[in-house]
């Protein structure tokens, strides 16, 4: 079975601090994918990154840097010098092929200045 | 570019009422199309999906049904809303039926059953 854990529920944070947002998923597929999306107070989901099994590159964009690492199961989301525009939920999401996307919990971000 | 609408953006049902849900895509063809619920609690439930114009694939049964009258049109219905049914719908698009590609969400309705 797949899943995903996003284990901090919150965190809280002072703008120009770095945060790393954790994701660890699970399945016995050997392809898959692994998304994040930003999810604003107005609440519409903003996709920021897919990212296949076989590309373990990292990838940078701007502030926002992705870890991929399978041998931890893991794609961590890191922010740098975080702004009071990141607060959000933040959601990682596994899909194999076949089965619906799924999603982790999601990470509540608190940006104060 | 492609935009994805719904509406209404908010609403407040009694129990037992009716409900209709829209969602429309715009600039591109033949998208697939899916319907989510975000109960309190954030977590993402895929209630409906739909690779076509009356095909529709419901992955929990519920009150709730989908319809898909036009390419890029997906309504969410239920005759009769049960304060279960509270929560916030977000319609989504992917170009293909493959459940790995990325699915761009909408703005999403706030419903509230009293």
């Amino acid at each position: 079975a797949q899943k995903v854990t996003q284990a901090q529920t919150e965190i809280s944070v002072v703008e120009k601090e770095d945060v790393t947002l954790d994701c660890v998923y699970e399945t016995r597929d050997t392809t898959y994918y692994l998304f994040w999306y930003k999810q604003p107070p107005s609440g519409e989901l903003v996709f920021l990154i897919r990212r296949n099994s076989f590309d373990e590159q990292n990838e940078i964009s701007g502030r926002y840097s992705w870890n991929f690492q399978k041998s931890t199961s893991s794609f961590n989301f890191t922010i740098t010098a975080s702004q009071v525009v990141d607060s959000a939920v933040y959601f990682c999401a596994l899909s194999v092929r076949g089965t619906a996307l799924i999603f982790g919990k999601g990470t509540t971000l608190s940006v104060s200045s | 570019s492609q935009t994805i609408h719904q509406w209404p953006a908010t609403l407040v049902q009694p129990v037992g009422s009716p409900l209709s849900l829209e969602c429309t895509v715009e600039g591109t063809s033949n998208p697939n199309l899916y319907w989510y619920r975000q109960a309190a609690g954030r977590g993402l439930q895929l209630l409906f999906y739909s690779v076509g114009i009356g095909q529709i694939s419901s992955e929990v049964p519920q009150n709730l049904s989908a319809s898909r009258p036009q390419d890029r049109q997906f309504i969410l219905s239920s005759k009769k809303l049960l304060l279960s049914d509270s929560g916030f719908y977000l319609c989504a698009w992917s170009v293909t039926a493959v459940s790995t590609d990325t699915q761009y969400f909408g703005p999403g309705t706030r419903l509230t059953v009293l």
